[in-house]
C-alpha cells in the first residue's frame, strides 16, 4: 500500500523552530518529487514547498521562503520540512504529498497524501 | 502569480442533484488544472487531473471540463458521500500548487 505518514507537529512558541518528517512506504521513493501543503484550521489549502527526486530542485511559497527548508533522504525514504522563525500564521495542518513524476512542474498533481500533522505556533 | 477563484463558495443540494462548481484562473493555464475533494478531518483526495482526466478509482459521476481560464467540475448525481469541500489547483507555473479557495457542498 502506498503510504505517507507525517510526524513532528506540536505546540511551539513564535520564533522557535520545528522539523516535520514524512515517512514513505509502498512505492519507489526516489522516483518521485514530493511536496508539503498546509491548511490552517477551517481554511483552504496552501502549497508550501516542493522538492525533486534528487533534491536538485526545490521551491517555496513566498510566505515561507527564507524560513522553511525542504529536504529528503532517499535511502531512509523520508521527507522533511525544517521550519525556522515560526509565526502564528504558520499554524496549520501540514500534509506531505507525492507528485506524479520525478520533477515537479507543469502538469503536477498528487494522488497520494499523508494524514497531516498539526503545528500550533503560540506563546 | 496566478490567482484562482471558485464559485460558489458554498452550495446546498439534495441527493440526486446535478452539481457544478466553477474555477477561474487569473491567466491562461491551458489544461493544467486539478480537482480535489476533502472531507472534514481528512487529507485531500485527487478527483480530476489535467482538467478532464478522471483519477483511477473515482466514480464516473465526477467529470471535469475547461481550458484556458475557465473550468468546471460536475457531479452528475450527488451521492451522500459527496458532501465535502472541493478545491481546484493549477499546476501551470510556480507556485505550482496554487489552490482555489474551495467550495463546500452541503446537504439541503
Amino acid at each position: 500500500e502506498v503510504q505517507l505518514v507525517e510526524s513532528g507537529g506540536g505546540l511551539v512558541q513564535p520564533g522557535r523552530s520545528l522539523r516535520l518528517s514524512c515517512a514513505a512506504s509502498g512505492f519507489n521513493f526516489d522516483d518521485y518529487a514530493l511536496h508539503w501543503v498546509r491548511q490552517a484550521p477551517g481554511k483552504g489549502l496552501e502549497w508550501v514547498s516542493g522538492i525533486s527526486w534528487n533534491s536538485v530542485n526545490t521551491a517555496y511559497a513566498d510566505s515561507v521562503k527564507g524560513r522553511f527548508t525542504i529536504s529528503r533522504d532517499n535511502a531512509k525514504q523520508f521527507l522533511y520540512l525544517q521550519m525556522d522563525s515560526l509565526r502564528a500564521e504558520d499554524t496549520a495542518f501540514y500534509y506531505c504529498a507525492k507528485d506524479r513524476a520525478h520533477y515537479y512542474g507543469s502538469g503536477s498533481y498528487s494522488s497520494t497524501w499523508g494524514q497531516g500533522t498539526l503545528v500550533t505556533v503560540s506563546s | 502569480d496566478i490567482q484562482m477563484t471558485q464559485s460558489p463558495s458554498s452550495l446546498s443540494a439534495s441527493v440526486g442533484d446535478r452539481v457544478t462548481i466553477t474555477c477561474r484562473a487569473s491567466q491562461s493555464i491551458s489544461t493544467y488544472l486539478n480537482w480535489y475533494q476533502q472531507k472534514p478531518g481528512k487529507a485531500p483526495k485527487l478527483l480530476i487531473y489535467a482538467a478532464s482526466n478522471l483519477q483511477s478509482g473515482v466514480p464516473s459521476r465526477f467529470s471535469g471540463s475547461g481550458s484556458g481560464t475557465d473550468f468546471i467540475l460536475t457531479i452528475s448525481s450527488l451521492q451522500p458521500e459527496d458532501f465535502a469541500s472541493y478545491y481546484c489547483q493549477q499546476s501551470y507555473t510556480t507556485p505550482l500548487f496554487t489552490f482555489g479557495p474551495g467550495t463546500k457542498v452541503e446537504i439541503k
